[in-house]
């Protein structure tokens, strides 16, 4: 069993729609959450974290936690075609030292 | 503006070659992360660092690759020597550990290829 799952997609919302990427993870350990976006090509890059139970809004992006259930999930208000990428989820533990990464969600937001 | 930056950006190499991969972490940070991305594995963790000690290597093949950081400005991954399944993008990320965010920041990465 993979220690961070995530379904690959690809998820296709429509421009305007709510889009939402969910993440559970194995070990119970686990302290850190992190959302990383990674347009083709390109390097990941930080789009949201959370630590503790419940929900993270900043901007568009909602975070939210539920460490029972080992559940971590992204909500996109507003898609927008530039959107469109593989978003990462990603667990650490104390430190952020060793950090896993799932094999991402592929997100296509149509115009 | 600050950014990890790594060399070579493109790598095209002969099966049993040696490779080396460099690392220029962000100046200031104290963690260093070494990653294999391809499409049937994803992002894999190969070491890590902190304060240029290794503290996990577990991730990599230790029979053919080797990471050190020589100083607190270059990090080096060195594959020796070198497979076609070692075909891959390897990023180098860093970061500030104990600061809050454990943000990490991910350098291009270099594409190899093993022929």
């Amino acid at each position: 069993q993979k220690e961070v799952e995530q379904n690959s997609g690809p998820l296709s919302v429509p421009e305007g729609a709510i889009a939402s990427l969910n993440c559970t993870y194995s070990d119970r350990g686990s302290q850190s959450f992190f959302w990383y976006r990674q347009y083709s090509g390109k390097s990941p890059e930080l789009i949201m974290f959370i630590y503790s139970n419940g929900d993270k809004e900043d901007g568009r992006f909602t975070a939210q936690l539920n460490k029972a259930s080992q559940y971590v999930s992204l909500l996109i208000r507003d898609s927008q075609p530039s959107d469109s990428a593989t978003y990462l989820c990603a667990v650490a533990f104390t430190g952020g030292f060793k950090t896993i990464f799932g094999a991402g969600t592929r997100l296509f937001v149509k115009a | 503006d600050a950014r990890v930056t790594q060399t070579p950006r493109h790598k095209v190499t002969e099966m049993g070659q040696e490779v080396t991969m460099r690392c220029q972490p962000i100046l200031g940070h104290n963690t260093v992360f070494w990653y294999r991305q391809t499409m049937m594995q994803g992002l894999e963790l190969l070491a890590y660092f902190r304060n240029r000690a290794p503290l996990d290597d577990s991730g990599m093949p230790k029979d053919r690759f080797s990471a050190e950081m020589p100083d607190a400005t270059l990090a080096t991954l060195k594959i020796q020597p070198s497979e076609p399944r070692d075909s891959a993008v390897y990023f180098c990320a860093s970061g500030i550990s104990g600061q809050g965010t454990d943000e990490q920041f991910f350098g291009p990465g270099t594409r190899l290829t093993v022929l």
